[in-house]
This record gives structure tokens, C-alpha cells and sequence, in this order.
């Protein structure tokens, strides 16, 4: 079945470095999105990605769709303690009704 | 807050008891979704509901039972139930295709 592969699953990186995760999915996907979830919270919208080759930013936050729709990324530039969280990328398949299949995450932990 | 409303917020139980978990939504989704999320295996998608047809049962055992009467509300009935079964229960709906709104998802703990 589809699935989506999601790295690192950890990152501890010291307040004001950079931070990237990646998502790499087993089927082409018809988008992607993107969730945040703080600790003992849920998961939280981000952004969607439709296009093949998609780049959107939010903030700090950049988005990348890749060429064959297959692979996504989330970068954060200078990072803020406020970033702390899961972040859980989630793919869309061309081919279902609707089935949502997210990424293991990746917990970042940022450092003061 | 979302609009999806998940109740209890937190619920033990004994492995011999039944009950359900409920999920509402009244942002005029058409599609609502379960999805367990543990230590272990984070965000497992184990049903789908579209136009309140259930359209996927990954491989959930049986001791787990969705139901959704209308496309407002979402159920989990629950019975006979394992300690490997703890974990936090999250509901979710969206447009067919679209971003999906999560509730607050309740704490399962099976004893």
C-alpha cells in the first residue's frame, strides 16, 4: 500500500540554527500537506502543495513539492524555541477518495 | 478550536468494557477520519468516511467499530479491548481533498 516516509524522526538543533525535514512518498501524490503538533496537542494545518515543483513560504517556513510529486520538504530558517513540535507531512494519492496517509513526523526540539 | 469536537477527552477502561468515542463536526465536511497515534507508530489512519461511506478500514482489528450516522458525526465503539490499545484517539474531517481539521483527540488507556 502507499506510504510515506518521513526524516530525520529527531532533531535537536540550538536556537537560531536552520532545521529541514523531509518526505518521501512510495506512489505520486496529488498534493501534500504539511502539520505541526505541539506537545499534547494535536495536529495543526500548515500548508498544501498541488503543483509539481511548488515552492511556498510562510515566514520562516519554506515548502518545497518536488518534480515528480513524490517528495516533499519543510525548512525552517533561524529557528525559534516556539518551533518546538512534530511536524508531519501528509500525502494525498491520486488514485483514493480521500485517504490521508501522514509521515512518522519529525519532533524537533530547539534549544535556548 | 478547530469545529471537530472529540469526547471524552480522556477515558480508562477494563478490557472486558464497551465503549465508544465520539467526533463532531459542523464545518459542512463530507469527509471524517480515525487516526491512533502511540509511541510506537504515530498518526495511524485506521478509517475513512467519505460521504459517509466508509471508504477505508486499514486493517483495523475488530474489536474496533466505526460508525457514522451522518456526515456531522463520527463514532468508535469499542469493545474487549487490549493494553497495547492505549493511545490517543484522534478524529478528523476535511473536504474530500482537502486540509484536514483535528480534534483535540482523547487519551485512551486500556487496563
Amino acid at each position: 500500500g502507499q506510504q510515506v516516509m518521513q526524516i530525520p524522526q529527531y532533531q535537536h538543533v540550538q536556537e537560531g540554527e536552520d532545521f529541514t525535514t523531509y518526505c518521501n512518498s512510495s506512489t505520486t501524490l496529488s498534493n501534500i500537506q504539511w502539520y505541526k503538533q505541539r506537545p499534547g496537542g494535536h495536529p495543526v494545518f500548515l500548508i498544501q502543495l498541488v503543483k509539481s515543483g511548488e515552492v511556498k513560504k510562510q515566514k520562516r517556513l519554506t515548502f518545497q513539492f518536488g518534480e515528480a510529486k513524490k517528495n516533499s520538504s519543510l525548512h525552517i530558517t533561524a529557528t525559534q524555541t516556539t518551533d518546538v513540535g512534530t511536524y508531519f507531512c501528509a500525502g494525498l494519492s491520486s488514485s483514493n477518495t480521500g485517504k490521508l496517509i501522514f509521515g512518522q513526523g519529525t519532533t524537533l526540539q530547539v534549544k535556548p | 478550536e478547530t469545529g471537530v469536537t472529540q469526547t471524552p477527552r480522556h477515558l480508562v477502561m477494563g478490557m472486558t468494557n464497551k465503549k465508544s468515542l465520539k467526533c463532531e463536526q459542523h464545518l459542512g465536511h463530507n469527509a471524517m477520519y480515525w487516526y491512533k497515534q502511540s509511541a510506537k507508530k504515530p498518526l495511524e489512519l485506521m478509517f475513512v468516511y467519505s460521504l459517509e461511506e466508509r471508504v477505508e478500514n486499514n486493517s483495523v482489528p475488530s474489536r474496533f467499530s466505526p460508525e457514522c450516522p451522518n456526515s456531522s458525526h463520527l463514532f468508535l465503539h469499542l469493545h474487549t479491548l487490549q493494553p497495547e490499545d492505549s493511545a490517543l484517539y484522534l478524529c478528523a474531517s476535511s473536504q474530500v481533498r482537502g486540509e484536514a481539521f483535528f480534534g483535540q483527540g482523547t487519551r485512551l488507556t486500556v487496563v
